[in-house]
């Protein structure tokens, strides 16, 4: 079946811009993941979503970053006024339920964001 | 908190030869450890996982790591090394049970050279 995809692959901004990243989770799974790689601070967990609720938010960098997920099944996550430090790969994964601690995580391809 | 902590960031190999990618972590509860493998310009796949039970986990590939729990480890090694085995890998700890879900924390990865 279809795995994890996530869109743009691709994303080059200017500093000060409002950008979204989409996921679009594999089809059944309630637990979604959004996660940051970047050179500095290796694979760093952001944000996660049980159905359309984040419990906890604590992963996310500043409060330029905000996610949503709705219907259960796409999530946005949006960055606000871009900074250079912001350029990292944003990778999103899900799993059929957050709350199996074995659980397997299925990972996108991620979308590499650079900000000039 | 729990952490992972992966020995050498770069480990080079002749086609052939064994591979051993050493990983360490920290966890104050019986941990899940994951190995995931990362391809240029993909996503994370997942090679193996240890759960509960038998301490030697065959993944996929050829790969297979060992929990030892007395050296808190989980290395992982394939006994021949294949040019198709060229990627980055990344070991993970599960540190759901002291969160209430299921968030990776993962060690700054290990990259693999594979040389003919």
């Amino acid at each position: 079946g279809a795995g994890v995809s996530q869109s743009p692959s691709n994303k080059v901004t200017e500093k000060g811009k409002d950008v979204e990243l989409r996921c679009d989770p594999i089809s059944g799974h309630t637990a979604l993941y959004w996660y940051r790689q970047s050179l500095g601070q290796g694979l760093e967990f952001l944000i996660y979503f049980q159905g359309n609720s984040a419990p906890d938010k604590s992963g996310l960098p500043s409060d330029r970053f905000s996610a949503e997920r709705t219907g259960g099944s796409v999530s946005t996550l949006t960055i606000q006024r871009t900074q250079q430090e912001d350029s990292a790969v944003y990778l999103c994964a899900s799993s059929p339920n957050s709350r199996v601690q074995q659980e397997t995580q299925y990972f996108g391809p991620g979308t590499r964001l650079l900000v000039l | 908190a729990q952490s992972v902590t992966q020995l050498g960031s770069h480990v080079s190999v002749s086609e052939g030869a064994l591979v051993l990618l050493r990983c360490n972590y920290s966890s104050s509860v019986p941990p899940y450890l994951f190995w995931y493998v990362q391809y240029p310009n993909q996503g994370l796949q997942l090679l193996l996982k240890y759960t509960t039970g038998a301490t030697l986990v065959k993944g996929i590939n050829g790969f297979e790591a060992e929990f030892k729990k007395s050296e808190t480890s989980f290395h992982l090694t394939k006994p021949s090394a294949h040019m198709s085995d060229a990627a980055e890998y990344f070991c993970a700890v599960s540190e759901g049970k002291n969160t209430g879900f299921q968030k990776l924390v993962f060690g700054t990865g290990t990259r693999l050279l594979v040389s003919p």
